[in-house]
Formats: C-alpha cells, sequence, structure tokens
C-alpha cells in the first residue's frame, strides 16, 4: 500500500542552522513528490514538486528512489520559515485517476 | 482570481446531528477533494469529484458524504456526528484531471461538543 512517512511531528532549529525536513515514501509504482507548506494563519500551499527539480525560497529536495526518500532541505533556516511541511505522494489510483497522500506533517520551529 | 473559498469558516455542533460544508473552487477548475486534518493524522483523503462524479474515496465511514455540482462547487454532508470528527475540513481544486497542483481553502473548523 502506498504510504509516506514524516518521523518527525516536531522540528526546532536555530536561524542560521541548516534545516533537513525528513519525508520516505513507500510505493511500487513511479512516484511524483511534493512538498506543500502552511504558513501561520495562511492556507496550505505547493512549496515544490520533485519533477521541477527547482529551489523555492532556498529550499530542496531530491527523490531519492533507493532510500524511498524525499527530504527537505535548506542549508541556512530563516525565522520565516516557521510553518508546518507536508509531504505528499502522487500517485495512479485503481480507477486509473491520481490521488494525492500526505504525511502527517512536521512542524519546523526557527529560533532566533 | 478568487481562490478557494470555503463556508462555513467555523462550526459547532453537537453529537448526533448533521452538518453540510461549502467548497467553491477557483474558476476553471473542475477537480475538487476533500482532506480532513487533524494534528495527530496530518491530512487523510475524504473523497474527489470531478466533473459531477466521484472518483476517489478514502477510508472514511459512509457517514461522510459529498457531491459536486454542475458548477463545479462541492458540498460535504456528516451525518451522526461523532465527538471524533471534530477537525479542520481543507477543501482543494485543481485545473485539470491529472491533480498536478492543489489549491486549497482555509478550511472550515468544525467542533463537535
Amino acid at each position: 500500500a502506498q504510504r509516506v512517512t514524516q518521523p518527525e511531528k516536531l522540528l526546532s532549529v536555530f536561524k542560521g542552522a541548516p534545516v533537513e525536513l525528513k519525508c520516505n515514501y513507500s510505493y511500487s509504482g513511479s512516484p511524483e513528490l511534493f512538498w506543500y507548506v502552511q504558513y501561520s494563519r495562511q492556507r496550505l500551499q505547493l512549496l515544490l514538486r520533485h519533477i521541477s527539480r527547482e529551489s523555492i525560497k532556498g529550499f530542496t529536495a531530491d527523490l531519492n528512489k533507493g532510500e524511498t526518500s524525499f527530504h527537505l532541505k535548506k542549508p541556512f533556516a530563516q525565522e520565516e520559515d516557521s510553518a508546518m511541511y507536508y509531504c505528499a505522494l502522487r500517485h495512479l489510483s485503481n480507477s486509473g485517476t491520481y490521488k494525492y497522500i500526505f504525511g502527517t506533517g512536521t512542524r519546523l520551529k526557527v529560533l532566533a | 482570481k478568487a481562490g478557494v473559498t470555503q463556508t462555513p469558516r467555523y462550526l459547532i455542533k453537537t453529537r448526533g446531528q448533521q452538518v453540510t460544508l461549502s467548497c467553491s473552487p477557483i474558476s476553471g477548475h473542475r477537480s475538487v477533494s476533500w482532506y480532513q486534518q487533524t494534528p495527530g493524522q496530518g491530512l487523510q483523503f475524504l473523497f474527489e469529484y470531478f466533473s459531477e462524479t466521484q472518483r476517489n474515496k478514502g477510508n472514511f465511514p459512509g457517514r461522510f458524504s459529498g457531491r459536486q455540482f454542475s458548477n463545479s462547487r462541492s458540498e460535504m454532508n456528516v451525518s451522526t456526528l461523532e465527538l471524533g470528527d471534530s477537525a479542520l475540513y481543507l477543501c482543494a481544486s485543481s485545473l485539470g484531471d491529472k491533480n498536478e497542483k492543489l489549491f486549497f481553502g482555509s478550511g472550515t473548523q468544525l467542533s463537535v461538543l
């Protein structure tokens, strides 16, 4: 069965320190992975997706099929990065349509 | 372009009652998905509608149902409310039929007393 695991509920780092939010997935097919972010009092929104291979707000994420991981990284955390981060897997369902599975989320707190 | 709109913003109900939540997607978006968000479980998928048809369904009991209208607006209904139904219910819309990017609403916070 498809699954997305985010092992950390809370991650606290100091401003300027590197950040790594972990995400592991379980899927037998070809995965499409995403990171969604929810800042305080804002809507959940797409941060980045693996197929774009882009860096958004200094964050990057590399899909590692061997380790079935899609960790989110940033070399120097900023206070404005404090938010709830969700890793998500988009997959083809039995009905032939696409579905999302979200992890349980990791709250990132960047301390001054 | 207006974002995804969910109404009402807050709801307080008692056990056994039923509730209807509404979601208006971004103009032109035909897919609407519903999620239950709780601190412990994260986002759990309820169901998805596309062109008035339910395309996918999550693992929630039959008390949870939904529908989509011809203008793509969607409603979610929960009958015989239980305390455990207290959660933030999020609606997301997407443009095409492949759900490549989800646009979320602000959610409806449901409290069951």
